[in-house]
């Protein structure tokens, strides 16, 4: 059972370019959560996810950020013109339904040259 | 608001001692509490998790204990091994919220051989 798969795991972009980051939960889980963490800062919450819903976004820069989980595929996050700041480390992670443990991804460490 | 600390934030220990990390939220209405160890550049790895009901959880040498009335968690690491080097993250889940961990920033553990 392959574990929380995110790519890129790496990601390089210049100022005003637009960023993807998806992730694929694990087999059997229909919740999926994005976290960032910043350099030198805890993980932050996001946005919560279940199939084709936004559960929870209450964690989300109000403008260019936005993410989705489609009936079928991975989940993505979408960064619009991404600055400098946006530089960090995305997690996601998954859970199953009712389910208590979450189970994180490798990351993608995003870069804003 | 729920908030998470860990102190101290790096701990450097010589190989074979017991270690007992520390974490504290201010809000004692959590549905549960999970430990996190971070490797430098990676993902974060479950390592035990107590249910608001629970006092403690064991897996090998790590025993994880939970006072919730206090606002209080201690992770023990039982015979320290450089191999145990990483950082080691605790995270609450708030009760009424969407189910969305509250990190603290984590400490950094060192064992020396």
């Amino acid at each position: 059972n392959a574990g929380v798969m995110q790519n890129p795991r790496h990601l390089v972009r210049r100022r005003g370019q637009e960023a993807r980051l998806r992730c694929s939960p694990m087999k059997g889980h229909s919740h999926v959560y994005w976290y960032r963490q910043l350099p030198e800062e805890g993980l932050k919450f996001m946005v919560y996810l279940q199939k084709e819903n936004i559960i929870d976004e209450s964690g989300m820069p109000k403008e260019r950020f936005s993410a989705e989980f489609p009936k079928e595929g991975p989940s993505i996050l979408r960064i619009q013109q991404v600055v400098r700041g946006d530089s960090a480390a995305y997690f996601c992670a998954s859970s199953p339904p009712m389910g208590l443990a979450r189970y994180f991804g490798p990351g993608t460490r995003l870069t804003v040259t | 608001k729920q908030e998470v600390t860990q102190i101290p934030a790096a701990l450097s220990v010589p190989e074979g001692e017991n270690l007992v990390l520390n974490c504290s939220f201010t809000d004692s209405a959590i549905y549960n509490l999970q430990w996190f160890r971070q490797d430098p550049g990676k993902g974060l790895t479950s390592l035990l998790l107590i249910q608001s009901s629970q006092r403690e959880q064991t897996s090998g040498r790590l025993n994880a204990s939970l006072d919730k009335s206090s606002g209080r968690s201690t992770l023990y690491i039982a015979a320290s091994q450089p191999g145990d080097s990483a950082t080691y993250l605790c995270a609450v889940i708030p009760q009424g919220g969407s189910e969305k961990l509250v990190f603290g920033k984590g400490m950094k553990l060192t064992v020396n051989p």
